[in-house]
């Protein structure tokens, strides 16, 4: 069964630094490009980023680059999205996608 | 960036009808246009990838089509359970830009 499992959420002070994680069981982790996707309350869904492989190359939204560094490591089989500065904006829920599998999302809330 | 319009942006069927749901592209992306659908408190799910192919699993009610710049989602015979957000994703060009979402109800 295909799982992926993202933790590190919650609230965090505007400027502060955050960390998420997302876990991946049941395919080949490091075979497949990963990706972040956001959704603020009431918005659609927003393309936060993606990663290759074999980490070697990320793309990012326009928007999103400087502030979020997406990462992996293919030995746990974890994708990370380090935020950072965050802002009342970034209040969200963030989902870990890849192979066309998402996990349930992470929600992010940005306020003091 | 390219830009993905969908429309409606909210729409409202019978059940049995037949539903189109539309995303037109800014620029060319070939067919590498994927539907999601998107219930409340759930991830999205894949409908459609490559803009005509049924992702595991969704039921052949579902189907994509393309003409030209214009990407449909069709469902031949609505049920209740679909229900959801539609978005509409490319993924030809970085930074892979998604629509803004056709809410679908039943009547």
């Amino acid at each position: 069964e295909v799982k992926l499992v993202e933790s590190g959420g919650g609230l965090v002070l505007p400027g502060a630094s955050l960390k998420l994680s997302c876990i991946v069981s049941g395919f080949t982790f490091s075979d497949y490009w990963m990706r972040w996707v956001r959704q603020a309350p009431g918005k659609g869904l927003e393309f936060i980023g993606e990663i290759k492989p074999d980490g070697s190359k990320t793309n990012y939204a326009p928007s999103m680059k400087g502030r979020f560094t997406i990462s992996r490591d293919n030995a746990k089989n974890t994708l990370y999205l380090q935020m950072s500065s965050v802002r009342s904006e970034d209040t969200a829920t963030y989902y870990c996608a890849g192979m066309d599998a998402w996990g349930q999302g992470a929600s992010v809330t940005v306020s003091s | 960036d390219i830009q993905l319009t969908q429309s409606p942006s909210s729409m409202s069927a019978s059940l049995g009808d037949r539903v189109s749901l539309t995303c037109q592209s800014s620029q060319g992306i070939g067919n590498y246009l994927s539907w999601y659908q998107h219930k409340p408190g759930k991830p999205p799910k894949p409908m459609i990838y490559y803009a005509t192919n049924l992702a595991d699993g969704v039921p052949s009610r579902f189907s994509g089509s393309r003409s030209g710049s214009d990407y449909s989602l069709t469902i031949s015979s609505l049920e209740s359970e679909d229900t959801a957000i539609y978005y509409c994703l490319q993924y030809d060009e970085y930074p892979l830009t998604f629509g803004s979402g056709t809410k679908l109800e039943i009547k």
